[in-house]
């Protein structure tokens, strides 16, 4: 299993573009790296998932360099709703069923 | 609608006494696993189930047990709780493996004294 590394914590204010990198330099071929976003005292909740290149979804977009060794969550014009931990996993599609999820991103998102 | 449930969502008991948390969903999903939350140590899986009577270790497992004799019902039990197992635990459920977008239940918050 690739281990993950991200921020333990970021700052950010109400509209602006908030960018979570996660290093994954062990990640394997078979691998796929997808995001969760969990409020206080409530279940993870599936945010983006991806292989390379970029992937759009209505809530974010996750880019993926050639090398796939990082990652980056970007969340445009975030709100005071988007304050939360934001994780991040690396898996195979073929035997994932062992998850690391580690301790996050602990975003705040102030006026 | 579409949903992992748990059981209960908050309990205090006693050293040693056995309790389950029961965990259900109505997704047909293949999948599901069980995580426990401590502050500053983010989510950890306990067991996961790939399928009926399917079960593997997860990353923390001393000290639970599971079971999965039905596609919806993955129970945690705790046959001898200490208070090292005082934690949020979280249900998951989804379709074919953990890569897949994993639902979670509102979670059960245990207190052993």
């Amino acid at each position: 299993l690739a281990k993950t590394t991200q921020p333990i914590s970021m700052d950010s204010y109400e509209g602006q573009e908030v960018n979570i990198t996660c290093s994954h330099n062990n990640i394997a071929t078979n691998d796929y790296i997808t995001w969760y976003q969990q409020f206080p005292s409530q279940g993870p909740r599936f945010i983006i998932q991806g292989y390379k290149t970029k992937v759009t979804n209505e809530v974010a977009s996750l880019f993926i360099p050639a090398d796939r060794k990082s990652s980056t969550l970007s969340l445009p014009r975030v709100s005071l709703s988007d304050t939360a931990v934001y994780y991040c996993l690396v898996g195979r599609m073929d035997s994932s069923y062992k998850l690391i999820f580690g301790s996050g991103t602990r975003l705040l998102v102030r006026p | 609608e579409a949903q992992v449930t748990q059981n209960p969502r908050y309990l205090i008991t006693v050293t040693g006494k056995k309790l389950t948390v029961t965990c259900s969903q109505n997704m047909n999903h293949e999948y599901m696993s069980w995580y426990r939350q401590d502050p500053g140590l983010g989510l950890r899986q306990i067991y996961y189930s790939m399928n009926v009577e399917v079960t593997d270790k997860g990353d923390v497992p001393e000290g639970y047990k599971v079971s999965r004799k039905e596609k919806r019902n993955f129970p945690l039990i705790l046959e001898s709780p200490s208070p090292n197992q005082t934690s949020l635990y979280f249900c998951a459920s989804s379709l074919t493996g953990g890569y897949n977008e994993q639902f979670f239940g509102p979670g059960t918050r245990l207190t052993v004294l």
